[in-house]
């Protein structure tokens, strides 16, 4: 099973508006709505920000929002703020015997 | 508030093992599904295991099945995961991650500050 596809690197300046695609295939993001968001820090835990596509977990910024079309998913953050800049992985349940499957990452810059 | 403290992890040869536990705190362990999930240097997250409330069902990412087992003693509010036969590319930073039902979702909603795993010789 290969990792969900994210690009590299994403930036924007504070403020403004960016989004994260996570593009997978029918066996995975396409085939159910179970695709979730995490954000990471240098040396940190990752913490969940969305999950079943669109929901948030209590405390999380309603900044923060996700979405899903076909195979791929995307994750939008809204306001861009320096505590915005970290890693983001998508993750996926998957058909195949793997369970589930993380995205290939993406750093947030902000500029 | 929900606390996941790992500990065991270390510097181990090829072919060596290694038994990970996981203490937790702030919730009601006994009713939620545990896992671990590792995450390679400079890599993405892996799902690795997980485990069922009163461990009648685990399950294990291709990559380890045969080598490694999950267990976990609700008495002790306590995670386990034993790692055998451990290769370079198991080398990773292991996380103890509370994950909420329904399971197939992928919802891993409280992680743990992680523990080193290095496979080396």
């Amino acid at each position: 099973q290969s990792a969900l596809t994210q690009p590299a690197s994403v930036s924007g300046s504070p403020g403004q508006s960016i989004t994260i695609s996570c593009t997978g295939t029918s066996s995975d993001v396409g085939g159910y709505n179970y695709v979730s968001w995490y954000q990471q820090h240098p040396g940190k835990a990752p913490k969940l920000m969305i999950y079943d596509v669109t929901n948030r977990p209590s405390g999380v910024s309603n900044r923060f929002s996700g979405s899903k079309s076909g195979n791929t998913a995307s994750l939008t953050i809204s306001g861009l703020q320096a505590e915005d800049e970290a890693d983001y992985y998508c993750n996926s349940y998957t058909s195949t015997s793997t369970n589930y499957v993380f995205g290939t990452g993406t750093k947030v810059t902000v500029l | 508030e929900v606390q996941l403290v790992e500990s065991g992890g270390g510097l181990v040869q090829p072919g060596g093992s290694l038994r990970l536990s996981c203490a937790a705190s702030g919730f009601s362990f006994s009713s939620y599904w545990m896992s671990w999930v590792r995450q390679a240097p400079g890599k993405g997250p892996e799902w690795v295991a997980n485990i069922k409330q009163d461990g009648s069902e685990r399950h294990f990412v291709d990559a380890v099945k045969g080598r490694f087992t999950i267990s976990r003693d609700n008495a002790k509010n306590s995670l386990y995961l034993q790692m055998n036969s451990l290769r370079v590319e198991d080398t990773a930073v292991y996380y103890c991650v509370r994950t909420p039902q329904p399971v197939v979702r992928g919802v891993f909603d409280y992680w743990g500050q992680g523990t080193l795993v290095s496979v080396s010789s």
